[in-house]
């Protein structure tokens, strides 16, 4: 049973372009969004992450979308550059579980120049 | 000053082996975690510590043991390696900031059972 599904698998974007992955959960107990980028031999590394009282949060080129009632958020890239190039992952935890991170499948997003 | 260190990075070893990965953390978080990433990029949750205390066990194969001797450190013991268990494993550490619980990773160990 996959609690966080993620979508795409994999994206090809051109340089300049906005880059759109979307998740949806099934837990509503959920209470914390994180997204996470991860290069080639790299940990994941947190970029970004929302609660469910609010909508929208924007940091930089970075904005996470989250729709409480449809159970769903996405993570806009906007002007997207070669150096995003990497596998993004969203993510799903609550607290009364010690913020274990349960993660969707990963996008392997490709910035064309 | 790396914030959470592995060793080692990569580890090649025959079925049937023990080994063991180590993990250090220099962010005087609170609780320290590995998560286990297979073949296809799937990351997912293994083991959590809180304050030196097993708190998350997510049915994995008993021959997986954690250690944490302190805060600071979470080491993760396998016994009788298997094919199976080749993977990249990730140790993080968690603490509360901003009302949001922030985890940061390792660079990984890639795990190689031949």
């Amino acid at each position: 049973q996959q609690q966080v599904k993620q979508s795409p698998q994999s994206l090809i974007v051109q340089k300049g372009g906005i880059s759109i992955i979307n998740c949806a959960y099934e837990n509503t107990a959920f209470d914390y969004f994180p997204w996470y980028q991860q290069f080639p031999g790299k940990g994941p590394a947190l970029l970004i992450a929302i609660r469910p009282d609010v909508s929208e949060k924007k940091e930089g080129r970075f904005t996470i979308s989250f729709n409480k009632s449809a159970k769903q958020f996405s993570l806009h890239i906007m002007d997207s550059q070669p150096g995003d190039s990497a596998t993004y992952f969203c993510a799903a935890s609550r607290e009364d579980s010690s913020y274990k991170l349960i993660f969707g499948s990963g996008t392997r997003l490709l910035v064309r120049p | 000053d790396t914030a959470v260190s592995q060793t080692p990075k990569y580890l090649v070893t025959q079925m049937g082996n023990d080994k063991s990965i180590k993990c250090e953390q220099n962010l005087g978080h609170d609780t320290m975690y590995w998560y286990k990433q297979d073949s296809k990029k799937f990351l997912k949750i293994m083991f959590s510590y809180n304050n030196k205390e097993l708190i998350i066990n997510e049915t994995v194969p008993n021959r997986f043991s954690p250690k944490s001797p302190d805060k600071a450190h979470l080491n993760l013991h396998i016994n009788s390696l298997e094919l199976g268990d080749s993977a990249v494993y990730f140790c993080a550490s968690s603490h509360e900031g901003g009302g949001l619980r922030r985890h940061t990773f390792g660079s990984g160990t890639r795990l190689t059972v031949v």
